[in-house]
């Protein structure tokens, strides 16, 4: 039980151009869904706390305007990447709190051309 | 708020050995200390965990052991396999009602060499 399923996996895409990445609970309800960015050998750097009904709440030094989190129903949070740059270029990666804990999405490799 | 310090940042071990990972945690209220095994390019999965009204818990190979007066607790892989080799990450948080955020380790890269 408590399955976060995240989609894409991967996705290249051009310099400007946006890109939405979901996770949705499939058999439980995720009250709360972190969203993470994680550099190649590096720790789980959190972005935002997203509740379900309102808005996100975001670490400092991350640009809201340009990770945009929706969350409107308890199964499915959004991460819109807009205006993509090369320096985006990261593993992005969703996780819920559970009753046993935290779960994780299955990530998505987020290359920006 | 919570930090979380981890080490090693590295680990290498010959297949059979013993590896320990150790974390501090500066939130007295953390009461929630899970574990992770990520492995190249895959999600974190939980290997483990233990709630603060415990000292120890086992898991065939894998232990964790909390100290809740010094706020340590360590991450213990005995007979180690090439298939550990990943990287660990220890988690803090409080669990039960409200709002927590869990807060992760920098992880260990932990090398297994057959």
């Amino acid at each position: 039980g408590a399955v976060v399923s995240q989609h894409p996996s991967r996705v290249i895409c051009k310099s400007g151009t946006s890109v939405k990445i979901e996770c949705r609970s499939l058999d439980f309800q995720a009250t709360t869904m972190f969203w993470y960015r994680q550099f190649p050998k590096q720790s789980l750097m959190l972005m935002a706390t997203s509740n379900e009904g309102s808005k996100a709440t975001y670490e400092q030094g991350v640009e809201k305007d340009k990770f945009l989190i929706n969350h409107a129903s308890l199964t499915l949070s959004t991460l819109t990447v807009t205006s993509a740059h090369p320096e985006d270029s990261s593993f992005y990666i969703c996780s819920a709190r559970t009753d046993y804990g935290y779960t994780f999405g299955s990530g998505t490799r987020l290359t920006v051309v | 708020g919570e930090n979380v310090e981890q080490h090693p940042s590295t680990l290498s071990v010959q297949e059979g050995d013993s590896a320990v990972i150790k974390c501090t945690y500066s939130d007295s209220a953390s009461n929630y200390f899970p574990w992770y095994k990520q492995e190249l390019g895959k999600r974190p999965q939980l290997i483990i965990d233990i709630r603060s009204n415990v000292g120890e818990k086992k898991d065939q190979r894998i232990a964790v052991t909390l100290n809740k007066t010094a706020k340590h607790f360590s991450l213990h892989i005995t007979e180690t396999q090439p298939e550990d080799s990943a990287v660990y990450f220890c988690a803090a948080s409080i669990r039960g009602g409200g709002s927590y955020i869990p807060t992760f380790g920098r992880g260990t890269s932990l090398i297994v060499h057959p």
